[in-house]
This record gives structure tokens, sequence and C-alpha cells, in this order.
């Protein structure tokens, strides 16, 4: 079955370090792969799309690598700060047409002083 | 400003009960998506539409309706078939076509009591 997994234990770093996040799939053959930023009660915001030909995407602080060989997208924040802190969730479009997205469960960060 | 809008914030009703939730965009999108959020879990999709008189049944579609009738608006209906209503359901947006990033709205979050 396809199946998308996110880490579902928080992932705690301090301030400045580099947040990683990882995005696993399984069953997919996505054209590409969206990152998104939720808070607590509102709806997600989007991050970055990363295509099945780009092997790395920036902005900003942020930077994500799409590994179509590993089914894998890495998310980095570098130079992390406290209002970093939230939950990310990665996406894939499942059509192969529009852009109908199946999300995983997110990751949440928190970014401590 | 352009954006999504979703009312109410918050929403009770009790079993047994039918309940419509609004979703508004201004953005010109042709494609709205209806999802469901549980804790723990990720976005599920309930239905989605690419285009105005048109949708389609997304993942968990059963004990929910929506209607297309305007490009700009696109309810969902929770009806009384539907086993376990509570649950924070989240409308996004998108133009028609591959990779193009989702708008969400900041959410309903339906308790039935």
């Amino acid at each position: 079955s396809q199946k998308i997994e996110q880490n579902s234990e928080a992932l705690n770093i301090q301030e400045g370090k580099t947040a990683t996040l990882t995005c696993n799939y399984t069953n997919y053959s996505p054209a590409y792969l969206q990152w998104y930023r939720q808070d607590p009660g509102r709806g997600p915001v989007f991050l970055l799309l990363i295509r099945e030909n780009e092997k790395e995407k920036r902005k900003e602080r942020l930077k994500v690598t799409f590994d179509t060989t590993l089914k894998q997208s890495l998310f980095h924040i570098t130079a992390s700060q406290p209002a970093d802190s939230a939950t990310y969730l990665c996406a894939l479009d499942n059509t192969g047409g529009g852009n109908k997205l199946t999300f995983g469960t997110g990751t949440q960060l928190k970014v401590e002083l | 400003d352009g954006g999504i809008t979703q009312s109410p914030k918050y929403l009770f009703r009790k079993e047994g009960q039918n309940v419509t939730l609004s979703c508004e965009q201004n953005l010109n999108h042709d494609a709205m998506y209806w999802y469901r959020q549980d804790p723990g879990q990720g976005l599920r999709l309930i239905y989605y539409s690419q285009i105005v008189n048109d949708f389609q049944k997304g993942d968990i579609a059963e004990g929910y309706s929506v209607s297309r009738e305007k490009k700009e608006s696109f309810p969902l209906t929770v009806t009384s078939a539907q086993k376990n209503p509570t649950a924070f359901y989240l409308c996004a947006s998108s133009m028609r076509g591959e990779d193009t990033e989702a708008f969400f709205g900041q959410g309903t979050r339906l308790t039935v009591v």
C-alpha cells in the first residue's frame, strides 16, 4: 500500500543548529514533493516544492533534497530559531496529474534557546 | 486581501444532525479541496473539485457531501452517516495543473456531542 512516513517523535534542537526532517515514501512515483509548515490550530502554509528531476532546492534558510532512488526527501532549516518551532508536513502528488496531494503525518520541531 | 476563508472556526453539533462547513476563496483558483485532520494523523482528502459543477471523492468521502456551484465556494456537509465527525477540517485551493502549491484556510474544528 502507499505510505508516506515522517518521524512521529518531536525533534528538539538548540537555537542556531541545523534541523533535518525526513520524509520517506513507498509505492509512489511522485512528479514532485512539497513541504508545508503548520502551527497549532491553523492551516498548513506552503514552504517549498521540489520536482523529481531536481536534487536540491533552497529558499533562504531552507533546503530540500529529493532522492527518487531512496524514495526520500530531507528538509533542512539552518541557523534555526525558536520561531521555526512548528509541525512540518511533506506532501506528494499521488495522481500524476492535477494537484491531489497526500500528506504525511508531520514532524513537530521545537527549537530551544 | 486574497485568500481562503473558512467559517466558523469552531462548530458544535448534536449527534445525528447534518452540518455544513463554509469555504470561500478569492484567489481565482479552479481547484478546491477538503481535508480532515485527526490528532497524530496526516491530512486525509475528503473531496476535491477541479472545476465548477464537478467534484470527485477523495480517500474518505463516506458520510460527507459537497457542491461546487460557484468557482469561489466549496461547502462541505457532514452528514449523520459520518461515524466519527469530530475533527479539524481544512479547505484548500490551488491553480489547476501539476506542481502548484495549495493554499489552506484556517480550519474549522467540529465537535459533535
